[in-house]
């Protein structure tokens, strides 16, 4: 049982560079979502699913985009990087009493 | 709505000594609570949760924290601190739904 798992764990775009952060879990969870975290901000909630072929936005979508084919996978794309995503994402699914477990993050730069 | 305020940016204490980490909260519905441990470069994992049973939970790692509806506190602590404790502690609330809201998280520093 891995848990969720994120690929890869280090990241370096120039600006204007699409790319994929995978996240899956083994878990069988229906709630699946993406953070990121910034220094002194906590984590902010960028996008979620409530199952296959369900996604809503978070506090801070701009810029991403996601879909959730399957129940175990739920990638995010970054549409064209800027600066400011520079950040550490975290994926996360949820379990039935609204616990969220993570995966290991995936810390990004954008130069 | 909901919120999270934790009160300590930053703790420092002594191994060997008690660890108070102070969380208070508002929602509109009754909350679900958790406190999340991260420690350098890594995911967070979760110490323990609060779900409308007992008041004081106890958690993994020797933590345990007491849920206090008159006061929207959700303090964390711990009786001994062990150098292994130093990292930092979030506090989040769930207004029972999926969506979470975390605090700004408190940084744990624990001197020899």
């Amino acid at each position: 049982n891995a848990g969720v798992t994120q690929t890869p764990k280090f990241q370096v775009l120039k600006t204007g560079q699409s790319m994929t952060l995978q996240c899956a879990q083994d878990m069988n969870h229906e709630y699946m979502s993406w953070y990121r975290q910034d220094p002194g901000m906590g984590l902010r909630l960028i996008h979620y699913s409530v199952g296959a072929g369900i996604t809503d936005q978070g506090e801070v979508p701009n810029g991403y985009n996601v879909s959730r084919s399957t129940t175990e996978d739920f990638p995010l794309r970054l549409l064209s990087a800027a600066p400011s995503q520079t950040s550490v994402y975290f994926c996360a699914s949820s379990g039935l009493e609204y616990e969220q477990y993570f995966g290991p993050g995936t810390r990004l730069t954008v130069t | 709505a909901q919120s999270v305020t934790q009160l300590d940016s930053h703790v420092s204490v002594s191994e060997g000594t008690p660890v108070l980490l102070r969380c208070n909260y508002s929602s509109s519905y009754s909350p679900s609570l958790f406190w999340y441990v991260q420690h350098p470069n890594k995911g967070l994992q979760l110490l323990l949760k609060y779900t409308s049973a007992a008041t004081l939970v106890k958690g993994i790692n020797g933590f345990e924290a007491e849920f206090k509806k008159s006061e929207t506190s959700f303090h964390l602590t711990k009786p001994s601190a062990h150098m292994s404790d130093a990292a930092e502690y979030f506090c989040v609330v769930s207004s029972n739904d999926y969506k979470l809201s975390f605090g700004a998280g408190t940084t744990v520093t624990v001197r020899a």
